[in-house]
């Protein structure tokens, strides 16, 4: 059972250009978490999908960014126009249900240049 | 405002020493509280925590909660160089289902 796949693990990007990350969840997983870790911080939660759904989107930046986790295929986070202050480690997460533990992926590094 | 605190934020230790990392929060409808290993790479999944006072053990890992004074530790005995890493904690409310992260203790032990 492969864990939670990342891709790419490193991406670089120029200014205003889109930056699209990818996450396949576990096997039977339907529940997906994106996380951003800025250096020196901690994982700062961005948003929570299920299969078609957004449920909660509280931590996503109102402008540029969006998710969605299609009923077929991975979860895909898109950055629109990146700027430098995108540059982080974007992680996701998956797990079989709410309210249990979380599965983390690679990451994925963003540079922006 | 939701607050998972860590303490220390890192830590130096010699192989063979016990280590004992914190995490105090302060988070309305609180379920339970996990514990990650993050090395170079993705956290790993240790402990999830959601009764006051039953030990949680792996190992030379163990981990305890307090929900009356709202912390947990992580316990590591016997420590080697390959627990070396930043240990994260996190705490998951009953309201929502994301997960609220400490900034870690960074925990290097060297021979």
């Amino acid at each position: 059972n492969a864990g939670v796949m990342q891709n790419p693990r490193h991406l670089v990007r120029r200014r205003g250009q889109e930056a699209r990350l990818r996450c396949s969840p576990m096997k039977g997983h339907s529940h997906v978490y994106w996380y951003r870790q800025l250096p020196e911080e901690g994982l700062k939660f961005m948003v929570y999908l299920q299969k078609e759904n957004i449920i909660d989107e509280s931590g996503m930046p109102k402008e540029r960014f969006s998710a969605e986790f299609p009923k077929e295929g991975p979860s895909i986070l898109r950055i629109q126009q990146v700027v430098r202050g995108d540059s982080a480690a974007y992680f996701c997460a998956s797990s079989p249900q709410g309210f249990t533990e979380a599965f983390f992926g690679q990451g994925t590094r963003l540079t922006v240049v | 405002e939701d607050k998972v605190v860590q303490s220390p934020l890192s830590l130096v230790v010699h192989e063979g020493d016990t280590v004992t990392l914190n995490c105090s929060y302060e988070v309305t409808n609180f379920r339970s509280l996990l514990w990650y290993k993050q090395e170079k790479k993705a956290p790993t999944f240790l402990f999830m925590l959601t009764s006051s006072g039953i030990e949680k053990k792996s190992g030379r890992l163990s981990s305890i909660l307090d929900k009356k004074e709202l912390f947990s530790i992580l316990n590591i005995t016997a420590t080697q160089t390959g627990d070396s890493a930043i240990y994260l904690c996190a705490v998951q409310k009953d309201t929502g289902n994301q997960f609220y992260f400490g900034t870690g203790t960074s925990l290097t032990v060297i021979p």
